[in-house]
């Protein structure tokens, strides 16, 4: 079987820098994604980690430890609109079923 | 402009009534999939399909129907069997590929009462 576990809430502040952790256990694996979220609306891609290390996308970054089965979403200068949900997802190995976490929210504050 | 289309956005059904959630896509995309999602939660599979004609179980596929019998179009059947159907349905879509991100329509919010 699968599993993700992300912390439910964090909160932090305009311009801050905040982690939002990830891990997992899995059967086989391709890679760590993430997903954004805003309330009532559709989740949208963010990133995708497939080897060790970090893959920085503008004020995003994404990391990944295969041997820890650990990766994280770095958020840096915060704005309002990054108030959002966060979700990490897995592939497993040989499909394209792609497994979520239960997803993290932002709160971001002036 | 390419995209998933989930229609209708919002819907409302009686206990022991199936209902067919719609979706669409435009992108040329092979695989297609169904999620669930609850207050608070992250999305659960219920079907997907790699392939017209050709679709699997996900993690929570009991009281659910889908069927693939155009590219374009993954039509989702919440059956009267499902106990607890009202949620949030997001139909998504992807090219092949392990590292393909998945493109998602807009939801429909289903309440069942």
């Amino acid at each position: 079987g699968q599993s993700l576990e992300q912390p439910s809430e964090v909160t932090a502040v305009e311009g801050a820098i905040v982690q939002i952790n990830c891990t997992y256990q899995t059967s086989g694996f391709y890679g760590l994604s993430w997903y954004q979220q805003h309330d009532g609306g559709a989740p949208t891609f963010l990133s995708y980690n497939a080897l060790d290390g970090l893959e920085e996308t503008g004020r995003f970054s994404s990391f990944l430890s295969r041997s820890d089965s650990y990766g994280y979403l770095l958020l840096q200068e915060l704005q309002m609109k990054d108030s959002a949900s966060y979700f990490c997802a897995v592939r497993n190995t040989g499909f394209q079923k792609l497994v979520f976490g239960t997803g993290t929210r932002l709160l971001v504050s002036p | 402009d390419g995209g998933i289309t989930q229609s209708p956005k919002y819907l409302f059904r009686k206990e022991g009534q199936n209902v067919t959630l719609s979706c669409e896509q435009n992108l040329n995309h092979d695989a297609m999939y169904w999620y669930r999602q609850d207050p608070g939660q992250g999305l659960r599979l219920i079907y997907y399909s790699q392939i017209v004609n050709d679709f699997q179980k996900g993690d929570i596929a009991e009281g659910y129907s889908v069927s693939r019998e155009k590219k374009e179009s993954f039509p989702l059947t919440v059956t009267s069997a499902q106990k607890n159907p009202t949620a949030f349905y997001l139909c998504a879509s992807s090219i092949s590929g392990e590292n393909s991100p998945l493109h998602f329509g807009n939801g429909t919010r289903l309440t069942v009462t």
